[in-house]
């Protein structure tokens, strides 16, 4: 069955230093979204991608992150200079184009992000 | 800002017994509510949705009804088995500015444990 891919599992970096996360979203999927989760809170929506530019971003989504698609298959968070609020499990999701009204997201494993 | 709330934060049902998992939301443009499951070290798995033109979805052992009156969701999972024993994300979708790339909203999650 296909699935999400997220790498690393875990990652962990120094207060002020660059992070790139990575996704594989699943083949034929058309949208593309991160979403984080501090421990112990509750799933939170960053930002939607479609057609190689943002669809959606929350209040979380600040200048510090940006978003990629660099060629056909991977797609990565960015964030510029890590800060300890930053630290959480990062998860990557992809949707189909799908019939109108749905709005089906399939995660992956996520990324667990540690800054000491 | 709890815009999808579940408010137990576990539940405990014995094997073979209906387990129903309540989420309540205060959002009336949400228009899409799905429901995941999460095992630790995993992301959330998809599991059932329904649309706000509904108000019952079934899929074998999983059924979700929508009470839009009263701005109430459930999740009856009939009869629970031990690999239900997870946690239970509800989340919606309104369709808004991501052109179909809209970002879900979480609620914070019910643990259900399925005692043998």
């Amino acid at each position: 069955e296909p699935e999400v891919t997220q790498t690393p599992s875990h990652q962990v970096t120094q207060m002020g230093q660059e992070v790139i996360l990575r996704c594989v979203p699943i083949s034929n999927h058309l949208y593309f979204y991160w979403y984080r989760q501090i421990l112990g809170q509750k799933v939170e929506f960053l930002v939607s991608f479609y057609n190689n530019e943002i669809s959606e971003k929350s209040e979380i989504f600040d200048d510090q992150f940006s978003v990629e698609r660099p060629d056909g298959s991977n797609f990565t968070l960015k964030i510029r200079s890590t800060k300890l609020e930053d630290s959480a499990m990062y998860f990557c999701a992809s949707s189909p184009q799908g019939a109108l009204g749905k709005n089906i997201q399939y995660f992956g494993a996520g990324t667990r992000l540690s800054v000491l | 800002d709890q815009q999808v709330k579940q408010n137990s934060p576990s539940l405990s049902v014995q094997e073979g017994r209906i387990s129903i998992l309540n989420c309540d939301y205060t959002n009336s443009m949400f228009d899409y509510f799905l429901w995941y499951k999460k095992y630790p070290a995993e992301g959330p798995t998809f599991l059932i949705s329904i649309s706000s033109i509904k108000d019952k979805n079934e899929d074998g052992r999983f059924t979700v009804f929508l009470n839009k009156s009263a701005k109430h969701l459930s999740l009856h999972i009939v009869p629970s088995q031990p690999g239900d024993s997870a946690v239970y994300f509800c989340a919606a979708s309104a369709r808004g500015s991501g052109g179909g790339a809209d970002g879900l909203t979480f609620g914070k999650g019910t643990h259900l444990i399925i005692q043998p």
